[in-house]
């Protein structure tokens, strides 16, 4: 079983579209992110929730609206899609606790390609 | 804010040679991290260091984190093709904090 996964794999898009990536854990962690990954392999947080309720909110645009319907699930939505926007999106969890004691679990990642 | 610098930024080697990956940090690391991501896959972690001082090893990777947890290294021995990949490390800023961040990644490739 998958611990963290995320869907889609691929995801090519027409600039200007809106698209969401869904992300599940089965680990019965409490907090989840949403981590992006540019070009240059370069990993930046965007959001993290705990519980359900937005914790993390690192100057993201508001074209990007995190949900969580509950602990277990936190899904991306991306409004009017832009070039810039192409890069490796990674969901993540970890045990509430802090990093500092534990590690996140990673999905496999999200290839978005805007054309 | 902190920040994670690794060296390399990229790495050749021939099979079968040792390496060694470093990650800087100006600021005291809380929960240090490396991770492997191969192209395509999710990361994949390989070991996690806490202690000033803590050394871990798995299979032929060895991770050291120094005495005053700002600097940790990620040694390979006999590297194989199946080292390949890229390698991040990851830490916390602050003790409890949910935010980890990341190093700026090295490419390892391996040749026969």
């Amino acid at each position: 079983d998958t611990a963290v996964s995320q869907t889609p794999k691929y995801l090519v898009t027409q600039m200007g579209n809106d698209k969401s990536i869904k992300c599940e854990q089965n680990l019965g962690h409490d907090t989840m992110y949403w981590y992006k990954q540019d070009s240059k392999k370069f990993l930046k947080i965007m959001f993290s929730y705990n519980n359900k309720e937005l914790i993390i909110n690192e100057t993201v645009p508001n074209r990007f609206s995190p949900k969580s319907p509950d602990k277990a699930h936190l899904n991306l939505h991306i409004n009017s899609l832009e070039l810039g926007d192409s890069a490796v999106y990674f969901c993540a969890s970890s045990q509430d606790g802090g990093t500092a004691n534990y590690g996140y679990t990673f999905g496999s990642g999200t290839r978005l390609t805007v054309v | 804010s902190q920040e994670l610098e690794q060296s390399p930024q990229s790495l050749i080697v021939q099979e079968g040679k040792n390496l060694t990956i470093n990650c800087t940090s100006s600021k005291t690391l809380y929960g240090l991290y490396w991770y492997k991501q191969k192209y395509g896959e999710g990361l994949i972690f390989l070991m996690m260091l806490q202690k000033g001082g803590e050394e871990k090893s798995h299979e032929k990777i060895t991770a050291k984190l120094d005495e005053k947890k700002q600097q940790s290294s990620l040694h390979i021995t006999a590297s194989q093709p199946s080292h390949a990949g890229i390698y991040l490390c990851g830490a916390g800023s602050s003790y409890n904090t949910d935010k980890l961040i990341f190093g700026t990644g090295t490419r390892l490739q391996v040749f026969p």
